[in-house]
């Protein structure tokens, strides 16, 4: 089974909102990772957030980690149409020696 | 730096011929991971190297599948005899210090 499921699968906004997006993991993790993917394109790292952070931002974007409940979102404000994208969630699990285990990704849509 | 090089970008085959992947990472990197992306099966870790020794080949598929890095610039990735479901895009990705991971353009890949 997936280390890493995004919620939800599809999100369809408009510009201008804010788009937040959801990761859920299940054992103990090193580091937590967003990336990015363009139709027909390879993944873009965006953001990485420790086991030991709680909040990270860069520039339009905010990663928080909640370890407790093994759960991040991804929170992209002020969406442009530019942002339309998926975007996966790829945990490293504690102990797994540098291997990234990826989510089935969320599908952004932001109209203009 | 020209990122991750992935050749061919496209290659179409016949069912039962052998098929060859290339990577190059990097320059520096001493981490490479090679991914297969379906609709069906989102992005899945078929192998990885550290420092041009394979780490965990547990998702190679089968033992049609075939992975080498005779040195730190250079991958394939080989799938004799290919098959119908072999289709999918296969991204090589190359790592330093464990984190973040930079994806090449990845090859699409149709057996017939």
């Amino acid at each position: 089974s997936q280390q890493g499921e995004e919620d939800p699968q599809a999100l369809s906004i408009q510009e201008g909102e804010n788009a937040t997006m959801n990761c859920s993991y299940k054992t103990s993790i090193n580091n937590l990772q967003w990336y990015r993917q363009n139709s027909g394109r390879g993944l873009v790292h965006l953001i990485l957030i420790r086991s030991n952070e709680r909040e990270k931002h860069s520039g339009r974007l905010r990663v928080t980690l909640d370890t407790s409940k093994k759960s991040s979102s991804l929170l992209i404000t002020a969406s442009r149409a530019a942002d339309t994208a998926s975007y996966f969630c790829a945990t490293d699990k504690a102990g797994a020696n540098s291997k990234l285990t990826f989510g089935k990704g969320i599908t952004l849509s932001v109209r203009p | 730096d020209a990122g991750v090089i992935q050749s061919p970008r496209h290659e179409v085959t016949e069912m039962g011929q052998e098929v060859t992947l290339r990577c190059k990472p990097i320059s520096g990197h001493n981490s490479l991971f090679w991914y297969r992306q379906t609709m069906m099966r989102g992005l899945e870790l078929l192998i990885y190297f550290n420092n041009n020794v394979p780490i965990d080949d547990s998702g190679m598929p089968e033992d049609r599948f075939s992975a080498k890095m005779p040195n730190a610039s250079f991958s394939t990735l080989k799938i004799q005899p290919s098959e119908p479901r072999d289709s999918a895009v296969y991204f090589c990705a190359s790592s330093s210090q464990a984190d973040t991971q930079y994806f090449g353009p990845g090859t699409r890949l149709t057996v017939l």
